[in-house]
């Protein structure tokens, strides 16, 4: 089944460490994003992609960097990690051309857990 | 400051009975809304959504509701079961901007 997966599940680290949060999709949509969750606060866009070649900054990239190495891949990486750090991370994608929420619905992985000591 | 506030952290509803869920939104320029649900451990998933050009829009047990001079929606549920027991977001998105704005949820509890 198509599908959006994501690695690690849980990670634990600490201050100043280098982390990086895999995404992988089969659903063949070109757009895909990153999204932190924190309690109280909703998910708020870190990162997005329109294609390959495209990357964008979202609300919240400060002390995040991405890459997209394939259209299916699309990676987050915490640089040197601090523990406000620490939160629920998800990757989604979309496809204008698809989808039942008009061209806007996202489908989301299972999420990352990711704690700064 | 938020753009899409869900007031409500939870809701309890009796089941077989109606649930409400609200959301308010300050952009007037959101001109798509939509609701995800959400289980633990899980990523969200597409609930319902409705467009600007409409004022209600039903799928099964769900009915979004859309009043744009209060900048309000709702998600009404009716008849509510146990397995509707999750967190619920609203999301609103402007013209071509394909970013989503989120609320913060509300976490519905289905009492047997």
């Amino acid at each position: 089944d198509a599908d959006v997966t994501q690695t690690p599940r849980n990670r634990i680290t600490k201050t100043g460490k280098r982390i990086m949060l895999e995404c992988s999709q089969t659903k063949g949509h070109d757009r895909m994003y990153w999204y932190r969750q924190d309690p109280g606060l909703g998910l708020r866009l870190i990162y997005y992609s329109f294609d390959v070649k495209d990357i964008n900054k979202g609300e919240i990239s400060d002390g995040y960097s991405v890459s997209r190495q394939a259209q299916a891949k699309f990676s987050l990486s915490l640089e040197s990690a601090i523990p406000n750090q620490t939160a629920l991370y998800f990757c989604a994608t979309s496809d204008p051309r698809i989808g039942t929420g008009g061209n806007n619905e996202q489908f989301f992985g299972p999420g990352t857990r990711l704690t700064v000591l | 400051d938020q753009q899409v506030k869900q007031n409500s952290p939870s809701l309890s509803v009796q089941e077989g009975r109606i649930s409400i869920l609200n959301c308010d939104y300050t952009n007037s320029m959101f001109d798509y809304f939509l609701w995800y649900k959400k289980y633990p451990a899980e990523g969200p998933t597409f609930l319902i959504s409705i467009s600007s050009i409409k004022d209600k829009n039903e799928d099964g047990r769900f009915t979004v509701f859309l009043n744009k001079s209060a900048k309000h929606l709702s998600l009404h549920i009716v008849p509510s079961q146990p397995g509707d027991s999750a967190v619920y977001f609203c999301a609103a998105s402007a013209g071509s901007n394909y970013q989503l704005i989120w609320g913060a949820g509300t976490k519905l509890i289905i009492k047997p």
